[in-house]
């Protein structure tokens, strides 16, 4: 597509459901990535797919978060037993492979656990 | 490690020129800036490079100083379009470390 498409672009569940959130990058993107913003706070890193290659899940906050790639294209995003601190914005990114190529992010998903 | 951006917010007149800052305790291999409005995603603006280059795009450009281990941007004749949280991102590879975000306010 044109550019990253993410969805749903809002969510609201409860405390303790299993949530899961799309990221459709543009095509041809190599690199997809997932980042969370919290209210009026910077951009926190999540996790990285580049191509075929193992991800890097370095930046997942727990056990509970878990994300996947399929077909090196679309990517879910997936928290379980979500808790209140899991409120925020989650953001996908995508670029072309190299280091000169600036990431383009979707709309986002706001999530919201009462 | 997150790199710290300076100022955390500035308010300017239409006209006036801003810089801003951004700073890691890392050896720099490229740095990104992008601009955020609110509610919106963050966008690109521009990458620089390992090599002290300088980088323009319209009116804002920005530097790259590798034994400083900072970044610049600079924004001049600010219109009321550059509203927003500017982020700088670093990293040796693609994976990018956001900075803390510097607000930027234009005012007529």
């Amino acid at each position: 597509g044109a550019g990253v498409s993410q969805s749903p672009s809002n969510k609201v569940t409860e405390k303790g459901k299993d949530v899961e959130l799309r990221c459709d990058p543009i095509s041809g993107h190599t690199a997809l990535y997932w980042y969370r913003q919290s209210l009026g706070q910077g951009l926190e890193f999540l996790i990285y797919f580049q191509g075929n290659s193992a991800p890097d899940k370095s930046g997942l906050p727990s056990d509970r978060f878990s994300a996947e790639r399929t077909g090196g294209s679309v990517s879910t995003l997936t928290i379980q037993r979500t808790q209140q601190e899991d409120s925020a914005v989650y953001l996908c990114a995508s670029s072309s492979q190299g280091q000169a190529s600036g990431y383009t992010f979707g709309s986002g998903t706001r999530l919201t656990v009462v | 490690q997150q790199p710290v951006q300076s100022p955390q917010a500035v308010i300017l007149r239409e006209g006036e020129d801003a810089v801003i800052n951004c700073s890691s305790s890392k050896a720099l291999y490229s740095v990104h800036w992008y601009r955020q409005k609110h509610g919106e995603a963050p966008v690109f603006l521009m990458i620089l490079l390992k090599g002290g280059e300088q980088k323009g795009h319209e009116k804002i450009s920005a530097s790259f100083n590798e034994k400083k281990q900072q970044s610049s941007l600079y924004l001049t004749a600010s219109q009321l379009s550059y509203s927003g949280t500017y982020f700088c991102g670093t990293g040796r590879n693609e994976k990018l470390t956001f900075g803390t975000g510097t607000r930027l306010t234009i005012i007529p």
